[in-house]
């Protein structure tokens, strides 16, 4: 059984252009989380999804940051227009709910703002 | 909301030695769930162990165990016995009991295990 499968695992983006990160959750599971993490910082959770429904994005910055999680297809983290402080390791996490709480990583997309 | 604090930014531990992580907690739920993570230089997040809050008998993995002190807010790892492979950052973290709900996680703590 794959783990959690996230790509690009290192983006490079000028300021200005559209970041798209990508998430795979593990086969069975239907709810995906995303978090981002500043250097030398924690995961800060950014938004919570089920196929075809967004649960909470209470994380999530109000412009720029998208995310959806399509009923065929990865869950999608869009950033638009990325400025320098959007530099930040971005991991995705599903769980198999409800039968269980855990929530397991994906391997993470550093994305580099120039 | 809830805020979750590590306030060892950097711990270093011999070989084969125990040591202990702390970490407090901030909240108004009465059930919850704790976990501490661990993210080597690789970056990838693994779940080292995990606790009820409604369990009172504190969660044991191998050499890794919690000190749960519920009344306290406080949630401690022990790691016995470290190896090399322990050297890693580990976040404490907190989940509200409805399953599915967001992990909030507190800064971190850097641990160096020495040869």
């Amino acid at each position: 059984n794959a783990g959690v499968m996230q790509n690009p695992r290192h983006l490079v983006r000028r300021r200005g252009q559209e970041a798209r990160l990508r998430c795979s959750p593990m086969k069975g599971h239907s709810h995906v989380y995303w978090y981002r993490q500043l250097p030398e910082e924690g995961l800060k959770f950014m938004v919570y999804l089920q196929k075809e429904n967004i649960i909470d994005e209470s994380g999530m910055p109000k412009e720029r940051f998208s995310a959806e999680f399509p009923k065929e297809g990865p869950s999608i983290l869009r950033i638009q227009q990325v400025v320098r402080g959007d530099s930040a390791a971005y991991f995705c996490a599903s769980s198999p709910y409800p039968f269980d709480n855990e929530q397991f990583f994906g391997p993470g997309t550093r994305l580099t703002v120039l | 909301a809830q805020t979750v604090t590590q306030s060892q930014p950097e711990m270093s531990v011999q070989e084969a030695e125990t040591v202990t992580l702390s970490c407090t907690y901030d909240t108004s739920e009465n059930n919850y769930y704790l976990f501490w993570y661990k993210q080597p230089p690789s970056r990838q997040m693994i779940l080292v162990i995990r606790q009820e809050a409604y369990k009172q008998q504190n969660a044991t993995e191998n050499r890794f165990s919690v000190n749960f002190q519920k009344a306290a807010k406080s949630f401690s790892l022990k790691i016995s016995d470290s190896q090399l492979g322990d050297t890693a950052m580990y976040f404490c973290a907190f989940m509200k009991g409805n399953a599915g709900n967001m992990l909030t996680f507190g800064g971190g703590t850097r641990l160096m295990v020495k040869p």
